[in-house]
C-alpha cells in the first residue's frame, strides 16, 4: 500500500496569498497518477487535478499541480475566500487507491 | 450533469450488515466504474471498492472480504453491503464515479471525478 503524507496539516493564510500544499508518497507513484481534491463541509469532494498536473474541467487557473515520483505539490496562486477548505491527494498508480490525510487551509 | 446521491439507514447495530444505495442521475450508469469511499470521524478517506457496469468488482483487502459492491443498471443504482459491522465502520460513506486512466486484465487505475455528498453511518447498539 502506498502511504501518502500531506503537509502541513493546517495552513493559515489570507485571501490573495499563495498556498503551497505538499503530498509525499512512501514509494514511487506510477505514471504520476496523483489527483487532488477540495472538500468543504457538507459538500461533495471536488476533483481539482489529475495526472499530477492536469486541471479538471471548470477548475480555475489559480490551481496548479506539479511533481513526479514521490513528491507532489498543489499550488493556489492567489487565494480567494471560497478556496478555504480541506485538500486531499490521492494516488491511483496502484489499484489499491489511497488518500493523504488532508491539509486544512484556513483563513488567517 | 451527472449527480450521485447516497442513501442508507443512518444507524446500524454491531454485527449486522450495512446496506447503502447510490443513485446516479443525469446520465447512464453504463460505461463507467463506480466506487464507494468512506471517512471515519477524524480520519482520512479510505477506498472501499469499485464496480464496473458489467458487474466486475474489486475491493480493499483491508476489509477482509466484508464488502460487496453490486450494480443494477435498470435502476441506475449501485450498492454496498458491508457485513459484520463494528464501531470502526462508523463513517461518512461516499459514492463516486471512477474515471479510468489505464486498465488491463490485471488492474484498473483511475481517479474520482464525481462524488456524492455522503451519508453518515453510525454503528451502535
Amino acid at each position: 500500500e502506498i502511504v501518502l503524507t500531506q503537509s502541513p496539516g493546517t495552513l493559515s493564510l489570507s485571501p490573495g496569498e499563495r498556498a503551497t500544499l505538499s503530498c509525499r508518497a512512501s514509494q514511487n507513484v506510477d505514471f504520476n497518477y496523483l489527483a487532488w481534491y477540495q472538500h468543504k463541509p457538507g459538500q461533495a469532494p471536488r476533483l481539482l487535478i489529475d495526472g499530477a498536473s492536469d486541471r479538471a474541467t471548470g477548475v480555475p487557473g489559480r490551481f496548479s499541480g506539479s511533481g513526479s515520483g514521490t513528491d507532489f505539490t498543489l499550488t493556489i496562486s492567489r487565494l480567494e475566500p471560497e478556496d478555504f477548505a480541506v485538500y486531499y491527494c490521492q494516488q491511483y498508480g496502484n489499484s489499491l487507491y489511497t488518500f493523504g490525510q488532508g491539509t486544512k487551509l484556513e483563513m488567517k | 450533469q451527472v449527480q450521485l446521491q447516497e442513501s442508507g439507514p443512518g444507524l446500524v447495530r454491531p454485527s449486522e450488515t450495512l446496506s447503502l444505495t447510490c443513485t446516479v442521475s443525469g446520465g447512464f450508469i453504463s460505461t463507467y466504474y463506480w466506487t464507494w469511499i468512506r471517512q471515519p470521524p477524524g480520519k482520512g478517506l479510505e477506498w472501499i471498492g469499485s464496480i464496473h457496469y458489467t458487474g466486475s468488482a474489486d475491493s480493499n483487502p483491508s476489509l477482509k472480504s466484508r464488502a460487496t459492491t453490486l450494480i443494477d443498471r435498470s435502476r441506475n443504482q449501485f450498492f454496498l453491503k458491508l457485513t459484520s459491522v463494528t464501531a470502526a465502520d462508523t463513517a461518512v460513506y461516499y459514492c463516486a464515479r471512477l474515471s479510468v486512466s489505464r486498465e488491463n486484465s490485471a488492474y484498473v487505475l483511475g481517479f474520482f471525478d464525481i462524488w456524492g455528498q455522503g451519508t453518515t453511518i453510525t454503528v451502535s447498539s
